[in-house]
């Protein structure tokens, strides 16, 4: 079955509203890292976070280990946030899982 | 910050003819993966490679795939002969030994014809 599932597949917001964005995992887990997609295929690293709450300007990110989640929070969204969200987990042998992606659309 | 190279950005070949899809991971890193997404779907792992060897590879990596790094070259995946199935984008990632952040190229989008 899929080790990395994520919610929800798709959100539409009008900018300036929040997202959440979360990821459930059904193993354990060595690391885990946020990924932004752009329209268009390339891939940005947004977050490695392991465990507990990291920031970076308009974003942050939760892990709960033993919760066996991750969230990513969006404040004041933009329409250039509009893209795929992906989470990914690294079990042993640096074998890395990804999630289907959230799609977000933001709406000016 | 530190860049893969993914060499073409598309390729288009015809079905059955090799295709060798290169890329230039990140100095110093040790790592390398191979993934294929196919239009609108999820991203799947084919294969990582350390050392010279295929450290583990999915049920996608089928027969027709290699992977290689020559000394100093690109880290390469090579399709042997190619299908139609085989369209999709290929994304390659390099992990450093620290293995905080994994890094990808832009893609190569492969069109089998």
């Amino acid at each position: 079955g899929q080790q990395v599932q994520q919610s929800p597949a798709s959100l539409v917001l009008q900018e300036g509203e929040n997202a959440e964005l979360q990821c459930n995992f059904s193993t354990s887990l060595n690391s885990m890292q946020w990924f932004y997609q752009r329209p268009g295929g390339s891939l940005v690293s947004l977050f490695y976070n392991p465990s507990g709450t990291k920031h970076s300007g308009r974003l942050t990110s939760t892990t709960v280990i033993k919760e066996r989640r991750s969230s990513l929070h969006i404040s004041s969204s933009q329409t250039t946030d509009s893209g795929t969200y992906l989470c990914a987990l690294e079990r042993g042998n640096n074998r890395i899982f990804f999630g289907d992606g959230t799609q977000l659309v933001v709406k000016p | 910050g530190p860049k893969v190279l993914q060499i073409p950005s598309h390729q288009i070949i015809d079905m059955g003819q090799m295709v060798t899809l290169n890329c230039d991971p990140v100095s110093n890193h040790l790592y390398f993966y191979w993934y294929k997404q196919i239009l609108g779907q999820q991203m799947e792992f084919l294969v990582n490679f350390y050392n010279g060897k295929v450290m583990e590879k999915s049920k996608l990596f089928k027969d027709q795939f290699s992977v290689e790094r020559p000394d100093g070259s690109y880290f390469t995946l090579k399709i042997q002969p190619t299908a139609l199935e085989d369209s999709a984008v290929y994304f390659c990632a390099s992990l450093g030994v620290s293995q905080n952040t994994l890094y990808f190229g832009a893609g190569t989008r492969l069109s089998v014809l």
